[in-house]
């Protein structure tokens, strides 16, 4: 079936550095989305992806949609201690969503 | 405020012992589902309901029951609970399921511990 595979799974950066979490399925995707959850928290819908080669920025973030509309990736510029939390892609499949397993983002002051 | 609660949002409980989670939506969306979180797996969808009435299987089923007798409910039900069914428990509800052009709104979450 399909598969929804997100790396890394833990990233931990300094803050002002950049993170990136890439998000890549078995199938064309009609859609992807990308959700955080902040710690002890309930994943929060970011943004959808609907095109292929789609960006779409949000601040200092950065979401891609690849041209074959199987691969994502959420690229956060010089990242802040709000960045803080795990952030979730996730992909429909017939008529439920599949979810990555999520990338888990520290960020040292 | 458009919302998605569930309740109770912990509960601690003994093997075999029947419990309910509520989830209760007011955005007068057809779709609700049901996940739980486990550490490295991400969220994995439980059950699902397209509207009143229609529910079907998600990835991990076995364990579970639900209904889906009014649009804004969607209880959880184990009726015979073990220790592998600790975990985080997710409640969401999206508007329709036309190829998932809406965002999902979870709820706040529940921690069940079997023991």
């Amino acid at each position: 079936g399909q598969q929804v595979m997100q790396i890394p799974q833990y990233q931990h950066v300094q803050e002002g550095e950049d993170f990136t979490t890439y998000c890549n399925s078995s199938t064309t995707l009609s859609n992807i989305q990308w959700y955080k959850q902040r710690p002890g928290g309930h994943p929060v819908f970011l943004i959808q992806l609907v095109k292929s080669g789609e960006v779409k920025k949000q601040k200092r973030l950065t979401f891609q949609f690849g041209e074959a509309k199987k691969n994502s990736s959420l690229h956060i510029t010089a990242t802040q201690t709000t960045d803080v939390g795990t952030y979730f892609c996730a992909g429909p499949r017939n008529n439920d969503m599949r979810f990555g397993a999520g990338t888990r983002l520290t960020v040292k002051p | 405020e458009a919302q998605v609660t569930q309740n109770p949002r912990y509960l601690i409980t003994v093997t075999g012992k029947k419990l309910t989670v509520t989830c209760s939506q007011n955005m007068n969306h057809e779709y609700m589902s049901w996940y739980r979180q486990d550490p490295g797996l991400g969220l994995r969808q439980i059950y699902y309901s397209m509207n009143v009435e229609v529910t079907d299987k998600g990835d991990v089923p076995e364990g579970y029951k639900v209904s889906r007798k009014e649009k804004r409910n969607f209880p959880l039900i184990l009726e015979s609970p073990s220790p592998n069914q600790t975990s985080l428990y997710f409640c969401a509800s999206t508007k329709t399921l036309t190829g998932f052009t809406d965002t999902q709104y979870f709820g706040p979450g529940t921690r069940l511990t079997v023991l």
